[in-house]
């Protein structure tokens, strides 16, 4: 079963806007990771942030993570064409070393 | 880095078949593995846990005589759906954790399922 909500599920903007997309979960957590999907393929790690962290940056992405509100936020700045992709956040649990349970997703879609 | 191969990507075959898909780590062993089902449109959902020389572990809901895990060596798990359906259709993808389990999933690039 799924673990959570994401919101907003569709997501549009214009190139050079930022993203901002949000994942609630419902259990304790070993770590929260984000993924990528491009229509039809396979997923992309973008940041993995572990429960004892509350704010990471790769590049252009910066991942929050609430434990208190059982939520996280992905942040995509100055986005591009090449952004547009289906934005998965997953959630690690307690005891359930390696097993991973996916939000709803947002598609975000980048318009030059 | 760490790679996960899956094959076949893409399959399209006659109600009745039984297809399968293989999973394999490349460069590191994996004695867990995780197979997901991914309808259009919609989230990775966890169908079953692969265990190296155990049985599978089957998420709820999902038949196990009808979606056969077998994980035989280190390097390889699959997924056999048997007498697949138009029901059947579907993305698969499979994943492999890494060793600590506080590390990113290496997955594999999906197996999409087309049955006629």
């Amino acid at each position: 079963s799924q673990q959570g909500e994401e919101d907003p599920q569709a997501l549009s903007i214009q190139e050079g806007e930022n993203a901002t997309m949000n994942c609630s979960y419902k259990t304790s957590i070993n770590n929260l990771q984000w993924y990528r999907q491009n229509s039809g393929r396979g997923l992309v790690h973008l940041i993995l942030i572990r429960s004892n962290e509350r704010e990471k940056h790769s590049g252009r992405l910066r991942v929050t993570l609430d434990t208190s509100k059982k939520s996280s936020s992905l942040l995509i700045t100055a986005s591009r064409a090449a952004d547009t992709a289906s934005y998965f956040c997953a959630t690690a649990q307690l005891r359930s070393w390696g097993k991973l349970q996916f939000g709803a997703g947002t598609q975000v879609v980048v318009t030059p | 880095g760490a790679v996960v191969s899956q094959h076949p990507s893409w399959v399209i075959c006659k109600s009745g078949t039984s297809v399968k898909i293989e999973c394999r780590s490349l460069d590191f062993q994996a004695t867990t593995m995780f197979w997901y089902r991914q309808f259009p449109k919609q989230s990775l959902m966890l169908m079953a846990t692969s265990n190296e020389g155990s049985k599978a572990t089957y998420e709820q809901g999902v038949e196990k005589d009808k979606f056969l895990i077998n994980h035989a060596s280190l390097t390889l798990s699959t997924l056999t759906v048997t007498s697949a359906h138009p029901e059947d259709s579907s993305f698969y993808i499979c994943s492999a954790p890494h060793d600590t389990g506080n590390q990113p999933q290496h997955f594999g690039d999906g197996t999409r399922l087309s049955i006629l």
